[in-house]
């Protein structure tokens, strides 16, 4: 059964750093890896999606990387805003089977000013 | 990306009573809606992955008699909550599947969710 883990569970920074947030999966036969950002009491809202075949994507101010091997993505943020602030999760699709994807508990980032 | 809605956005409601919502795809046809449960500060919890024309799957745990879905066409799937009770105040999340040229094969995409409070 694939778990997933993201790390941190929450983070507080200054505006204009630099993030890193961490996802780690236990089943590396991926199909893909989903980002999202859920604001709150809100739906969730797609950042970003790689496919297993994939190492990397970029939309704007970030970038996911993809290890399946190591079990590990990454979703890095650059020159953080206090619009930032939400929670982040990571979503993992298994290859062998439904393809239903498995959620992180998320990494809740505040950015203040 | 593509669009998908939930209505009502927020429901109030005696317990006992039974509440439907709906989820919408609005610019595709999903032929997967997938609905979950959000509480405060946790992840999503999946519930049951709903396919157009069949019946839903349900996830270990789930009272299928409790939570009815229905997808009876490839832009709308409905869950409805029977005889509420104050343990299912909670805040409902669907998701759906997106299939198509130049869109990549299971890519989720969610509503706004629905905050539901039973009395």
């Amino acid at each position: 059964k694939q778990e997933v883990t993201q790390i941190p569970a929450a983070l507080s920074v200054p505006e204009g750093e630099n993030l890193v947030l961490n996802c780690s999966f236990t089943d590396s036969a991926i199909y893909n890896l989903q980002w999202f950002r859920q604001d709150p009491g809100k739906g969730l809202t797609s950042l970003l999606l790689i496919q297993s075949s994939q190492r990397e994507q970029t939309s704007g101010r970030l970038n996911a990387s993809l290890d399946k091997s190591s079990g590990r993505s990454t979703l890095y943020i650059a020159a953080s805003q206090p619009g930032d602030s939400a929670t982040y999760l990571c979503a993992v699709s298994s290859s062998g089977g439904s393809y239903i994807p498995t959620f992180g508990r998320g990494t809740s980032l505040i950015v203040h000013p | 990306g593509a669009v998908v809605s939930q209505h009502p956005s927020r429901v109030i409601c005696k317990s006992g009573t039974s509440v439907k919502i709906e989820c919408r795809s609005l610019d595709f046809q999903a032929t997967t809606m997938f609905w979950y449960r959000q509480f405060p500060k946790q992840s999503l919890m999946l519930m049951a992955t709903s396919n157009e024309g069949s019946k839903a799957t349900y996830e270990q745990g789930v009272e299928k008699d409790k939570f009815l879905i229905n997808h009876a066409s490839l832009t709308l799937s409905t869950l409805t909550v029977t005889s509420a009770h104050p343990e299912d105040s909670s805040f409902y999340i669907c998701s759906a599947s997106v299939f198509g040229l130049g869109v990549a094969l299971n890519e989720q995409f969610f509503g706004p969710g629905t905050r539901l409070t039973v009395l």
